[in-house]
């Protein structure tokens, strides 16, 4: 049974570099979520849709970061131009139908990142 | 300002002894808490939840008790295995329009045989 699957596993890149990273949510959700961790900050929420829909993207730090999610079955997290500060992990997640943004949720194995 | 706080970045305890992870936090609009567990490498995966209607809930090894007078939630793991050893994340979010979940910086738990 596939869970969520995010790729690339690891990406490095010099600064001002475009990044994109991908995910895959299990099939049947319909809520996903992109979310950041740093040491500093911890996981952070970047974005989260809902049935293909932004619903919010209050925590996408710059106009640098986009994310799309063209269907149920995947969607992107650009970076663009990457930055050195924008090393973290990046994670994507995925919850079913009649769950909520604050129940449970299925990550990802992750995406990490390193802009030199 | 951290509003989940998770004071022990790390704790050792002896297998089959009791592990207590702690978390407290500072909004008093939190009306749900959730645990993860995270492994290396993986992403964290869903443990237990509480909500605030609540002061304890139990699942197989796991149990949460919430404070709420004290701001304060705790995970027992009795008794503890080699493999609980992760790092363990707390959660919480409060009803309405802004709901998305608030994670505290975690705690590294080590199990020792």
């Amino acid at each position: 049974d596939a869970g969520v699957i995010q790729s690339p596993r690891h990406e490095v890149t010099e600064m001002g570099q475009e990044v994109t990273l991908r995910c895959k949510p299990i099939s049947g959700h319909n809520s996903l979520f992109w979310y950041r961790q740093t040491m500093m900050r911890g996981l952070e929420l970047l974005i989260y849709f809902n049935n293909n829909v932004p619903i919010d993207d209050s925590g996408m730090p710059e106009d640098r970061f986009s994310a799309k999610m063209p269907n149920a079955s995947f969607s992107t997290l650009k970076i663009q131009p990457s930055e050195p500060r924008d090393s973290a992990v990046y994670f994507c997640a995925s919850s079913p139908p009649g769950q909520g943004i604050r129940e449970k949720l299925f990550f990802g194995s992750g995406t990490q990142l390193s802009v030199l | 300002d951290q509003q989940v706080k998770q004071n022990s970045p790390s704790l050792s305890v002896q297998e089959g002894r009791i592990s207590i992870l702690n978390c407290d936090y500072t909004n008093s609009m939190f009306d749900y808490f959730l645990w993860y567990k995270k492994y290396p490498a993986e992403g964290p995966t869903f443990l237990i939840s509480i909500s605030s209607i609540k002061d304890k809930n139990e699942d197989g090894r796991f149990t949460v008790f919430l404070n709420k007078s004290a701001k304060h939630l705790s995970l027992h793991i009795v008794p503890s295995q080699p493999g609980d050893s992760a790092v363990y994340f707390c959660a919480a979010s409060r009803s309405g329009n802004n709901r998305k979940l608030i994670w505290g910086l975690g705690t590294s738990l080590a199990v020792n045989p």
